[in-house]
């Protein structure tokens, strides 16, 4: 399996703030990975696919970038509607998962 | 508008069997790839299984493989998946999902039903 690390596993952020989240494969992937939000109680929501494209009907404030084995998933500006958890998932074996990194309000 | 509502979780007794359903609507459905993933409780999410659009290719991941069977009815336009031997590691959320490309499988599921518990205990 394709191991995926996230970084940090949780953050805490203002409304306002630059988010950054880090994700690494343990091996390359080329840019097949996707970013994923969830809410508490609620199923993932797909915000971006193969490394950067956005999925339609996401706000421009989410970007991601990177290829091979290190990618970048960013907020420009969070709004309060962002607090939720934020996974990386590869494709590019069977599919894998990050373990997360949560999103808190400071 | 796409839905997909799961059902038939429930609690069940190591080494029994329990049907997962998931009910689509709003899309053509004999015409994506389907799949199931699960979070356990405060766990990251895991890829579960893969059917083809038409049935014919289906995929596990190594921790079901060989107990749990992925099927579907394309003109009940349901997805299901058959779950034996449940071990208590299995207790999780069942989410299906879809694929986001017609036909083509690509594994960026970009609709996800609200999710059926599954409780495996003595």
């Amino acid at each position: 399996d394709i191991q995926m690390t996230q970084s940090p596993s949780s953050l805490s952020v203002s409304v306002g703030d630059r988010v950054t989240i880090t994700c690494q494969a343990s091996q390359d992937i080329s840019n097949y990975l996707n970013w994923y939000q969830q809410k508490p109680g609620k199923a993932p929501n797909l915000l971006l696919y193969d490394a950067s494209n956005l999925e339609a009907g996401v706000p421009s404030r989410f970007s991601g970038s990177g290829s091979g084995t290190d990618f970048t998933f960013t907020i420009s500006s969070l709004q309060p509607e962002d607090i939720a958890t934020y996974y990386c998932q590869q494709y590019d074996n069977l599919p894998t998962f990050g373990q997360g990194t949560k999103l808190e309000i400071k | 508008q796409v839905q997909l509502v799961e059902s038939g979780g429930g609690v069940v007794q190591p080494g029994r069997s329990l049907r997962l359903s998931c009910a689509a609507s709003g899309l053509i459905f004999s015409s994506y790839g389907m799949h199931w993933v699960r979070q356990a409780p405060d766990k990251r999410l895991e890829w579960v299984a893969v059917i083809s659009y038409d049935g014919t290719n289906k995929y596990y991941g190594d921790s079901v493989k060989g107990r749990f069977t992925i099927s579907r009815d394309n003109s009940k336009e349901t997805l299901y998946l058959h779950m034996n031997s449940l071990r208590t590691e299995d207790t999780a959320i069942y989410y299906c999902a879809k694929d986001r490309l017609i036909v083509g499988g690509t594994f960026q599921f970009d609709y996800w039903g609200r999710g059926t518990l599954v409780t495996v205990s003595s």
